[in-house]
This record gives structure tokens, sequence and C-alpha cells, in this order.
């Protein structure tokens, strides 16, 4: 199973990213996915989450609003489209596959740097 | 939302000795439904993406030695290395999957003594 982040890079404040997340190995229609953060040096947080169908979403209160989880069961890819970017959004981004009970965030990418500065 | 805590935040160690890190959750995390406990914990190795060792309070993950168990109820947590091993080095995460928002404790640092 791999997971393959990209579209990081560096955006100024108040500007817009996509973030991808191309999977492959398992049947990806099959599994909900996350997408998780972290701030240099810093702890994990949790952002956002999907079902199998994409018909279905939760958001951290952070970035409710401002980010939008999505899917493209045809193509494999997990998506996060961010806007309203600040600078405390400066991090790597993970996105990771769900358990099939929803039971824990069983593969990890290796991670999409997001700069947000001017 | 939940918030978890964890203690302590960094934890030296001396390899084959015990190491036991804490975890609290404002609410409960118990689920009276199905009887489940939603409390997991991850291992963030130096320079890698996050890797889960515990789900659902105590369910091994798949190649996680036996070393490592997790255990608890409610609102406080354990997760208990038997002996420590030099790859045990990382930060180390709880997390909740109780109710979305999901969220993370702050981690707990374990560095060789």
């Amino acid at each position: 199973v791999q997971l393959l982040e990209s579209g990081g890079g560096l955006v100024q404040p108040g500007g817009s990213l996509r973030l991808s997340c191309v999977v492959s190995g398992v049947t990806f229609s099959d599994y909900a996915m996350t997408w998780v953060r972290q701030v240099p040096g810093k702890g994990l947080q949790w952002l956002s989450f999907i079902t199998s169908s994409g018909k279905t979403a939760y958001y951290a209160d952070f970035v409710k609003g401002r980010f939008t989880i999505s899917r493209d069961n045809s193509k494999n890819t997990l998506y996060l489209e961010m806007s309203g970017l600040r600078g405390d959004d400066t991090a790597s981004y993970y996105c990771a596959k769900v358990g099939k009970m929803w039971d824990f965030l069983e593969y990890w990418g290796q991670g999409a740097l997001v700069t947000v500065s001017s | 939302d939940f918030v978890m805590t964890q203690t302590p935040l960094s934890l030296p160690v001396t390899p084959g000795e015990p190491a036991s890190i804490s975890c609290r959750s404002s609410q409960s995390l118990f689920d009276s439904e199905d009887g489940n406990t939603y409390l997991d914990w991850y291992l963030q190795k130096p320079g890698q993406s996050p890797q889960v060792l515990i789900y659902t309070l105590s369910y091994r993950a798949a190649g996680v030695p036996d070393r490592f168990s997790g255990s608890g109820s409610g609102t406080n947590f354990t997760l208990k290395i038997s002996r420590v091993e030099a790859e045990d080095v990382g930060v180390y995460y709880c997390m909740q999957r109780m109710e979305f928002p999901w969220t993370f404790g702050p981690g707990t640092k374990v560095d060789i003594k």
C-alpha cells in the first residue's frame, strides 16, 4: 500500500492550494480516508475525514469552512482544497488510509509541506 | 470537542527497562452501545510518518511487538512498554475516535537516557 501526496508548496496568506493523495495497493473506493497535519517541530493535528463513497465528511473546527476534503474513486485520489490560508497553516500535511472498520489510521503518506508566507 | 492530554511530555528511558505513558480525555471514550473504547496510540519515529501501535484501547496493530500494550477505561489510559528497545524512540500520541472531530494528544517524546 502506498500513499503519495503532492501539491504542497509556498503560498501567500489568504491564498489557496489543493493537495492530492494518490493511493495504490488497495481498492481505494473501499476505504475512508483522513488528512492530518503537523506544524514543524510540533504535534499531530487531525483535520478531516471522508467516507469511502465521499458522501460524508467531517472537519476539525479550526479548518471548517476553509478546507474541503473530497475524493475521486475513479482516480484513486484524495484531495484537500485549502483556502484562506494563514501562517499557522504552515505544516506537513499527511493523508492516511483508515482501517476497514474506521478503526485506525492504517497507512500514512510521507507528507506534503505547505508554507504560507508572503 | 474531546481534549486529549498526555503525561509526561518527555520521557527518558533505559533500554531493557519498562516505560509507561498516560493519556487522559476530557470525556469518556467508552461506547456503551458496542462496549468499545475508542482510544488509539501512534508512534512517530524520527524522520518518519506516524504508525499505529494500539487501536480501540488494547488491540495491537499487525506487526507491533507484544512489548507494547494499551489499557485503561473511561477517560484514563496507559501505554506500556514492557522492555524498551532503542528502536522505540520517537513521539507517542494518543488519539480519540469516539466522536468527530477526532483529536490527538500533544505527544510524549521518548528518548534514551
